[in-house]
């Protein structure tokens, strides 16, 4: 089975920019999560889409916005770009059963570097 | 608001040495918890998992967990420490029924060979 996949995974933008990063959850699982990784805030929850519905969402300002297609692939949106954005924007995938939500497993990420 | 405390934040042992990170997390309800670690250069991957049921779990790599519902700890331990276990350490939880994890800050972990 093939693991989660994101895409690009190095990206270089300027402030005011805006930024589109994308995710392949492993088959089957209809569960996408985000995560921003930071050397001084460590990794923090964005968002979780279920079926094409967002379901969670961090503490992150409206410039971080995503979606979730039918087939289960997400997208990350952040407009407007400041400098503290630069991160590993990571995306982790899970299914869902009847007790709940199982683990997630996680992509490789994407570095984006704000200028 | 829900938050995971990791002990250490930098923890260097020699080869064959025996490891114990602490973590606790706050939170009154039903949790699932996990311990993940990040190889370097290498992606978040799962140690193991505590869902319900024997408290104490077993992960990959000869590593084991005991989660102790009283003190709201989840304390990871293997008993001899490899150079190749350099990595980053995480651990995590998951309340109720939501896809939210909340991490603790991590825990640098160097096995000097």
């Amino acid at each position: 089975k093939a693991g989660v996949t994101q895409t690009p995974r190095y990206l270089i933008k300027t402030r005011g920019q805006q930024v589109t990063l994308s995710c392949s959850p492993i088959s089957g699982h209809r569960s996408v999560s985000w995560y921003q990784q930071t050397p001084g805030q460590g990794l923090q929850f964005l968002f979780e889409y279920f079926s094409e519905t967002q379901r969670n969402k961090g503490n992150f300002p409206g410039r971080f916005s995503g979606r979730q297609f039918s087939n289960s692939r997400s997208e990350m949106n952040v407009s407007t770009l400041e400098l503290g954005d630069s991160a590993l924007y990571l995306c982790a995938s899970s299914s869902r059963g009847g007790a709940g939500y199982n683990e997630q497993f996680f992509g490789p990420g994407t570095r984006l570097t704000v200028l | 608001a829900q938050s995971v405390s990791q002990h250490n934040h930098h923890v260097i042992l020699s080869e064959a040495a025996s490891l114990e990170l602490g973590c606790n997390y706050s939170y009154g309800g039903t949790v699932n918890l996990f311990w993940y670690v990040q190889y370097p250069g290498q992606h978040l991957q799962l140690l193991l998992k505590y869902f319900s049921g024997d408290p104490l779990v077993k992960g990959i790599k000869g590593f084991e967990a005991e989660f102790i519902k009283s003190k709201f700890s989840f304390n990871l331990r293997k008993p001899s420490v490899q150079w190749s276990d350099t990595a980053e350490y995480f651990c995590a939880v998951c309340s109720g029924n939501t896809g939210k994890l909340i991490f603790g800050q991590g825990t640098t972990l160097q096995v000097k060979p």
